[in-house]
Order: structure tokens, then sequence, then C-alpha cells
């Protein structure tokens, strides 16, 4: 496996149950993210970690709680999820945190979760 | 406060047409600037990336920008349009605030590509 691996890449939950969403990466970065891909909407930053310690949380309801064992693996808990939660979830790594000159941001190619 | 846009959700061109991509920053200090791609079903995939060297950019599959600082524009072009070409791209500034850094995306464009 290379690059940036989601599991799984369709999902579909009821408002009640709980569910995780998968992160790995095989590139050997330090950074982690997690981003929110809606309809008509810029991508949304979530979480990011950075040398496995949260970094950031960009005032994501409590429904939505992530874990970063380590630094090849990051995840994201759901639960109670509204339908507006519907999105494509997309995890990203980095060496060094994005935005600098070498935190280019590697993407996975997401997970599409459906709230019913 | 830090933003970007992107002129235009969707763009139409000819296979073999120029392609032009708009992309205007908010910044008060020299931002990082970059596009990315999205191919359908999948997740984005980064293009190009300004960092204060060249203002002219090369970047794959033929894609290359100009960063102009009195546009604060970074417009991605390409000569000749593909039908490979045809996905979402965006633009995102990261305006290295006190050393840290935070990657700000445009809304995005959608490039259609007509044979």
């Amino acid at each position: 496996e290379t690059g940036v691996t989601q599991t799984p890449r369709h999902l579909v939950m009821g408002m009640t149950n709980k569910k995780s969403l998968k992160c790995e990466q095989h590139l050997g970065h330090n950074a982690m993210y997690w981003y929110k891909q809606s309809a008509k909407k810029p991508l949304e930053l979530m979480f990011v970690y950075s040398l496995e310690e949260r970094v950031e949380n960009n005032s994501v309801p409590s429904r939505f709680s992530p874990e970063c064992p380590n630094s090849s693996h990051l995840f994201l808990h759901l639960h109670t999820l509204q339908p507006e939660d519907s999105a494509l979830y997309l995890c990203a790594s980095s060496q060094g945190l994005a935005g600098g000159p070498l935190g280019e941001l590697f993407f996975g190619e997401g997970s599409r979760l459906t709230v019913l | 406060a830090q933003s970007v846009t992107q002129l235009g959700s969707h763009v139409s061109v000819s296979e073999g047409a120029l392609v032009l991509l708009r992309c205007n920053y908010s910044s008060s200090v020299p931002p990082y600037l970059f596009w990315y791609v999205q191919y359908p079903n999948q997740g984005l995939q980064l293009l190009l990336k300004y960092t204060s060297a060249a203002t002219l950019v090369k970047g794959i599959n033929g894609f290359e920008a100009e960063f102009k600082k009195s546009e604060t524009s970074f417009h991605l072009t390409k000569p000749s349009a593909h039908m490979s070409d045809a996905a979402e791209y965006f633009c995102a500034v990261s305006p290295r605030m006190d050393s840290s850094y935070k990657l700000i995306f445009g809304s995005g464009t959608r490039l259609l590509v007509r044979p």
C-alpha cells in the first residue's frame, strides 16, 4: 500500500448509529488531517494532528471524535450524526504542517458518508 | 482575514483550447499559494505551489500559474486542454502568519472539456 488509504469508501448510517472512519498513511509524514467536503462549499478543515497531538479543532461538533493512536493512523469516530453531516470526508497527511514550504498535503480518496 | 476567491464555479472549454482558471487571494503578508486538482471519486492532488521563488510556477500535466502581487492573483493556465483535464480545481493560500501555517481553500472551479 502506498500513499493515504481511507476505509470505508462508502458508509450509510442512521442517526443513532456509531461508526468510525479509518485513515492510514504510508508516507512517513508527521501531520494528519480530517477535512469535510460538502457540495457547493469550500473544503472545511476539521482536525489537525501533528506528532500525534491534536493542534487544531475547528469548532467541530462533539458528535465527531478524532483519534490519532500513532503517526500513521487517524480515526474519526461518528455518533448520533445528523443528515446535514452527509459529505465526503477526506483524510490527508503532510511532512510539516500544511501551508508551509514543505507542507504539501497528500489526500486519501475519501469516505462518502450518508446519514439517513 | 485571509481568504481566497475562485471566479467561476464552472469553466467549459473545447479540447485544445486555452485553460484559464482564476484565483485571487487576500493576505496581509506574502503568502504561499497552491493549486490542487480533484478527479472524480478521488482525493485532492497537488498541481503546483508558489513559495516565493520564481513567480511563474510550472506544475504537473502541463499546467502553470503566475504569482502577481500587484493583482493579488495566482491564475492557473494550460495552453491546450485535454479531455483528461476535466476535474475540479482548488486554489489555496497560506498566509504564513507568525511562522505558523494555515491552508485556506477556495470553493473550487469545475473544468469541463468539450470534445
